[in-house]
């Protein structure tokens, strides 16, 4: 069966301090996966999407970055973390498009910038 | 814009029926989804619906009028475990899902 894996779980981090959350599927090839993120009481936003490895479609421009180094493996990282960047990060992937099928998401990260 | 309203928070009672509403204003229409969300975990998948009327699945079930822009969860026999936030998200005619900022469901004994 496939599962998704993200961590860490939750982190707090300074102003300015780098991160990298990372993201793997088990049991499924060639996933499309995402980053998203989830505010308190707005909907999740799509950050990142990819279809395959070291391709990377952003959504939203901003201080974070995505990278696929491998099939299954999907990572987040900033340089340099803004208050902003406060939220629940989730990781998810798809067979073929989404709109064939549905999300699978991750355990969720959440990340406290102080 | 894309837009998703649904009320950002209902209070049922166990063993009652609860219908969440949702409605949309999109670039175009590709199906509707609706997630649920427990406080602190990832949202799981619970129905899709691309045509019009409603798709059962146990206890719940998912209506759509696309000509609306409408849809809702229906909840029966309500739960302890049902409380959690529900989400709707539309897929648009670019096949990138719009999300609502969830309803979050309260069961009372």
């Amino acid at each position: 069966s496939q599962t998704i894996h993200q961590w860490p779980a939750t982190l707090v981090q300074p102003v300015g301090s780098p991160l990298s959350l990372e993201c793997t599927v088990e049991g499924t090839s060639n996933p499309n996966l995402y980053w998203y993120r989830q505010a308190a009481g707005r909907g999740l936003q799509l950050l990142f999407y990819s279809v395959g490895i070291g391709q990377i479609s952003s959504e939203v421009p901003q201080n974070l970055s995505a990278s696929r180094p491998q099939d299954r493996q999907f990572i987040l990282s900033s340089k340099k973390l803004l208050l902003s960047d406060s939220g629940f990060y989730l990781c998810a992937w798809s067979v073929g498009q989404v709109h064939t099928g549905e999300l699978f998401f991750g355990e969720g990260s959440r990340l406290t910038v102080l | 814009g894309q837009n998703i309203d649904q009320p950002t928070e209902m209070t049922a009672t166990e063993g009652a029926i609860v219908q969440i509403n949702c409605t949309y204003q999109t670039s175009g229409f590709n199906g509707l989804f609706w997630y649920q969300q427990h406080a602190g975990e990832a949202p799981t998948f619970l129905s899709y619906n691309v045509l019009d009327g409603l798709e059962e699945k146990g206890r719940f079930s998912s209506f759509l009028s696309r000509s609306k822009g409408y849809s809702y969860l229906l909840l029966k026999e309500l739960q302890m475990k049902d409380s959690a936030s529900y989400l709707c998200a539309v897929l648009d005619s670019n096949y990138q899902l719009i999300w609502g900022a969830g309803t979050k469901l309260i069961i009372k004994p």
